[in-house]
This record gives structure tokens, C-alpha cells and sequence, in this order.
């Protein structure tokens, strides 16, 4: 079965510190890659997607993430974060083909203080 | 206003109780899908439609229903046989293959 795996439960940054979150997926087929973000009482959002072409894609706030087809990953990196980066993220797949279904990993909480 | 809308947004579910929870979107979307969060789990997917009076199980579909009579609906009721209901269930919706646009939730308890 495809599974996606997020391998930083918990992250606490300081202001201007550099984010990488990790992700890996299972599936060896093609993919589709999101970045969902789930700010402190607001709708789950989402924050960039790859589909194809160039592998690093550039979302929303400063977010970018890469697409290492040879690793499975899809990182998450923002080179500076600030206090209102502070929400859950989630990574998710699609695998095309697959009916839409998206499978999601079981996020990131990060706490970004002044 | 375009959009999801998930009611009620706090539900409580009575030991032996079915509660329906409400999905509806005007975003004309095909697809619409149940999730299930919670704390360390992620979002996990409970069923799914891709189009009116068509509806399929996800991962964890016991213990769940589903109708979808219409386009712009998607009812999730949870039944007495759902041993664990209490979570933050969400709702999405998408055009065939696109981006998923999720409602702001349902947060059930146990009584």
C-alpha cells in the first residue's frame, strides 16, 4: 500500500531560522506531490504542488519544495521562517491514475518563537 | 461567497447514536471526499465520490455511511458500529484530477 512518511512530528525554530521539513513516499510509479498547511484555527490550505516538469516548485509565503524522484522525497524548505509559519503541514500524494485519492502523512506540528 | 461548508462545526454523538454530519460545496466540483484527523495520524481517508450516485470506501470506511443524491452534497453519517467517532472530520472537494479544496471541519465527541 502507498504510504507517505513525515519524519518530523515536532519542530520548534526561532525567527530567521531555516525550515526543512522531510517527506517520502512509497509508491514507485508516478506521482503527483502536495504541501497542505494547517494554520491554529483555519482551514486546511493548500501551500504549493508538484505535477510535472521542474522539480522545484515555489508556493505561497516563501515556501519551496524539490522533488527528488531517485530519494521519493518531496522536502519542505523556507529559508527564513517567521512566528506566523507556526501551523501543522502535511505532505500528500496522489498517485496518478489512482482515482484521486490522496494519501497524506501524519504531519508536522512547527513552532516558530520570536 | 465560494466555497466548502461543513455544519454543524462541534457535534455530539450519544453512546448507541447515528449523527450525520453535513458537507455541501458551489465550487461545481465532481469529486468530494470524508477525512478523518487525528493528533499524530494525519488526515486519513474515510469515502470518497467522484460523481453523483457513485461513492466509494477509503482506508477506513468501517463504521461510516455516505450518500451523494447531489452534486453540491456529500453526507458522512457516523453509526453506533464506529467504536472511536470522536475526531476533527474533514470534507474536500475537487474537479477530476485537480487540487483538493477542504471545509473548515466537524470536531464529533462522545457524550
Amino acid at each position: 500500500a502507498q504510504s507517505v512518511s513525515q519524519h518530523n512530528h515536532h519542530v520548534i525554530l526561532s525567527e530567521a531560522a531555516s525550515l526543512e521539513l522531510g517527506c517520502n513516499y512509497s509508491y514507485g510509479g508516478t506521482v503527483n506531490l502536495f504541501w497542505y498547511v494547517q494554520y491554529p484555527g483555519q482551514h486546511l490550505q493548500l501551500l504549493l504542488k508538484y505535477f510535472s516538469g521542474d522539480p522545484l516548485v515555489k508556493g505561497i509565503k516563501g515556501f519551496e519544495a524539490e522533488f527528488i524522484k531517485s530519494k521519493f522525497s518531496f522536502n519542505l524548505r523556507k529559508p527564513s521562517v517567521q512566528w506566523s509559519d507556526t501551523a501543522e503541514y502535511f505532505c500528500a500524494v496522489i498517485r496518478t491514475g489512482g482515482g484521486n485519492k490522496l494519501t497524506f502523512g501524519t504531519g508536522t506540528q512547527l513552532k516558530v518563537e520570536l | 461567497d465560494g466555497g466548502i461548508t461543513q455544519s454543524p462545526k462541534y457535534l455530539f454523538r450519544k453512546e448507541g447514536q447515528n449523527v450525520t454530519l453535513s458537507c455541501e460545496q458551489n465550487l461545481n466540483h465532481d469529486a468530494m471526499y470524508w477525512y478523518r484527523q487525528d493528533p499524530g495520524q494525519g488526515l486519513r481517508l474515510i469515502y470518497y465520490s467522484q460523481i453523483v450516485n457513485d461513492f466509494q470506501k477509503g482506508d477506513i470506511a468501517e463504521g461510516y455511511s455516505v450518500s451523494r443524491e447531489k452534486k453540491e452534497s456529500f453526507p458522512l453519517t457516523v453509526t453506533s458500529a464506529q467504536k472511536n467517532p470522536t475526531a476533527f472530520y474533514l470534507c474536500a472537494s475537487s474537479a477530476t484530477g485537480e487540487i483538493q479544496y477542504f471545509g473548515a471541519g466537524t470536531r464529533l465527541s462522545v457524550l
